[in-house]
């Protein structure tokens, strides 16, 4: 099956700073989502990004098929990003999607 | 539904016990997904169904764990004889494949073990 490996696992910002996640796939996929698992544990969706470049307000996301990654961005990161950040991704329309280890960040006042 | 619903939120069982998680999903998706999570560590697959195929169960970690899903709809999780590895939160997914397959997950149920 796709492996999936993300990148940093962890990441301490100060409010106000920007990041970039990064999320490397073994295989190619053509179905590929970012989401959120805020402190409380729901996972929220933010990007359904198969290919290309996608942005809502703070975030951005690219996905370069060919290459087989993708990265989330976080500009003026709040207090509030805080969380786990999670790709997960399959290569055909229906079947499991595999998830990454996911990325923890921290953002401090 | 609005979302997709997950029952119990909480499930606190005694060892040896069979414990049963319920998931309601989005109106019209035809996907199904359990995933289960557990503390500090990511989503690990445990069986997916879609429409009238076969159920992909790859993922059940033993043969304690079955699910089924009844009329295409409400899918429920049965865990038999429960074991203290066994906690975890327990989360639902459901995607519309006549659409862009996108997963949307309920807020979970968190069973424990004693």
């Amino acid at each position: 099956g796709i492996q999936v490996e993300q990148s940093p696992p962890d990441l301490i910002l100060q409010e106000g700073a920007n990041s970039t996640l990064r999320c490397n796939f073994s295989d190619s996929v053509n179905n590929l989502q970012w989401f959120h698992q805020n402190p409380w544990g729901q996972l929220i969706n933010l990007f359904y990004i198969p290919s290309g470049t996608k942005q809502n307000g703070r975030l951005s996301a690219t996905t370069v098929a060919t290459e087989r990654y993708s990265l989330l961005y976080i500009s003026s990161s709040q207090t509030t990003d805080s969380g786990v950040y999670f790709c997960a991704g399959r290569n055909t329309n229906a079947g499991k999607s595999t998830f990454g280890d996911g990325t923890t960040l921290t953002v401090k006042p | 539904g609005a979302g997709v619903s997950q029952s119990p939120s909480n499930k606190v069982t005694e060892k040896g016990k069979d414990v049963e998680l319920r998931c309601d999903p989005i109106s019209g998706h035809t996907a199904l997904y359990w995933y289960r999570q557990s503390l500090g560590q990511g989503l690990e697959f445990l069986i997916y169904f879609q429409g009238n195929s076969a159920p992909d169960k790859s993922g059940l970690p033993s043969d304690r764990f079955s699910a089924e899903r009844t009329g295409g709809s409400v899918s429920t999780l049965t865990i038999q004889r429960t074991q203290q590895e066994d906690s975890a939160v327990y989360l639902c997914a459901s995607s519309n494949l006549r659409g862009s397959g996108e997963l949307f997950f309920g807020e979970g149920s968190r069973l424990t073990v004693l």
